[in-house]
């Protein structure tokens, strides 16, 4: 099986930096995904992350170890449209080619 | 991307009645889709994967019998959540796999049962 662990929630404030982490416990690793999700609404894609290293995007950036089981989302120059839950999702190798997802982190941007 | 629509968006609906979900996808051709639940402040839950033209796959710990999926065709998937009870109030959300594996969600049907 798997287990993903994030924190359940951040504040932080407009205009700052924050970083969410992940870590991840699976048999087999085939890539690692985030996603943000508004109050009520679908999750939309922010990255994916099959290799260690980083992956930046415009304001989001992730980053991967595999070794370490772990990854983290930074956010940067933070909007108060930031504010969303991230969801962090895993997919093993070998079987299922549909990730497990996180419970998510709640992120509250204030002002 | 893939675009994904879902009707309704939300849905309030009596105990014992039953309740159909549609799941498009309006611009890529999906042999599979995926159907997932989610309670408020939890993480999403794969309930089953829908395949087109044949039965769909089911999580451990899901009923098959209460949730009907039918994948008609390459751009249409449903879920029916039959004889509804207050304890399937959920969030409702479909996805589709696009060409580089990415997931694409629709926008979720909110469903209550009073």
């Amino acid at each position: 099986g798997q287990n993903i662990d994030q924190p359940t929630e951040m504040t932080a404030t407009e205009g700052a930096i924050v970083q969410i982490n992940c870590t991840y416990q699976t048999s087999g690793f085939n890539g690692l995904f985030w996603y943000q999700q508004h109050a009520g609404e679908a999750p939309t894609f922010l990255s994916y992350n099959v290799l260690d290293g980083l992956e930046e995007k415009g304001r989001f950036s992730s980053f991967l170890s595999r070794s370490k089981g772990y990854s983290y989302l930074l956010l940067k120059e933070l909007q108060m449209k930031d504010s969303a839950s991230y969801l962090c999702a895993v997919r093993a190798s070998g079987g299922s080619y549909i990730p497990t997802f996180g419970r998510g982190t709640s992120l509250i941007v204030h002002p | 991307g893939a675009v994904v629509s879902q009707h309704p968006s939300r849905v309030i609906c009596k105990s014992g009645t039953s309740v159909k979900i549609e799941c498009r996808s309006l611009d890529f051709q999906a042999t599979t889709m995926f159907w997932y639940r989610q309670f408020p402040k939890k993480s999403l839950m794969l309930m089953a994967t829908s395949n087109e033209g044949s039965k769909a796959t089911y999580e451990q710990g899901v009923e098959k019998d209460k949730f009907l999926i039918n994948h008609a065709s390459l751009t249409l998937s449903t879920l029916t959540v039959t004889s509804a009870h207050p304890e399937d109030s959920s969030f409702y959300i479909c996805s589709l796999l696009g060409s580089t594996d990415t997931q694409y969600f629709g926008p979720g049907t909110r469903l209550t049962v009073l």
